[in-house]
């Protein structure tokens, strides 16, 4: 059980274009999700925690207005990246949690962006 | 903001080796999570630990949540070819977010 999916796993856009990515939980209802970045050999960076039926919270330094997130339902949250530009290349992965975490986090397998 | 440090940051050990990873933290947290991701996944949760003290094993990996909530480690045992990744561990506060460790990439010789 709890399973996380995540789509695309992959995408190369270019430079002034959107790209849109989805985070599904399978077989329970994520009342919060969150979508983090983490470039090569780093660690995870928290961008934004996301709760459904309101407006995402996002970490200090990231931009709301560039990294759009929706949290429509209990089971899917999108990300999505606006004007994209190379520095924007990065892994994205979303979690999510039905409990706040009192059991964990599920993880999505990762969406690798690369911008153009 | 709040801040992990993970050590090793790296390890290379012969296949049957015991390994030793820890994390520390000037904060308290709340649960304290090991994650293991392969190249181009994301992180898959390996232990979660929900009380100061605590020491939980799942098979041959054991983990213990520090007395002072400030601290974790993570011991995997007679290490095989397939526990190669990168670990994580994770802390989380009250709030639900997870504040995450650099990372110990491990490399296991066969």
């Amino acid at each position: 059980g709890a399973v996380v999916s995540q789509h695309p796993s992959w995408v190369i856009c270019k430079s002034g274009t959107s790209v849109k990515i989805e985070c599904r939980s399978l077989d329970f209802q994520a009342t919060t999700m969150f979508w983090y970045r983490q470039f090569p050999k780093q660690s995870l960076m928290l961008m934004a925690t996301s709760n459904e039926g309101s407006k995402a919270t996002y970490e200090q330094g990231v931009e709301k207005d560039k990294f759009l997130i929706n949290h429509a339902s209990l089971t899917l949250s999108t990300l999505t990246v606006t004007s994209a530009h190379p520095e924007d290349s990065s892994f994205y992965i979303c979690s999510a949690t039905y409990d706040r975490g009192a059991w964990g986090y599920t993880f999505g397998s990762g969406t690798r962006l690369t911008v153009v | 903001g709040q801040q992990l440090n993970q050590s090793p940051q790296s390890m290379f050990i012969q296949e049957g080796e015991d390994v030793s990873m820890n994390c520390t933290s000037s904060s308290i947290f709340n649960t304290w999570l090991w994650y293991k991701q392969d190249p181009g996944e994301g992180p898959v949760l390996l232990i979660a630990l929900y009380k100061a003290g605590e020491l939980t094993s799942n098979g041959r990996l054991t983990a213990q949540f520090g007395i002072t909530r400030k601290d974790s480690f993570l011991n995997i045992s007679a290490s095989i070819p397939s526990d190669v990744g990168i670990y994580f561990c994770a802390g989380n506060t009250n709030a639900g977010k997870s504040t995450f460790g650099d990372g110990t990439t491990l490399t296991v010789k066969p």
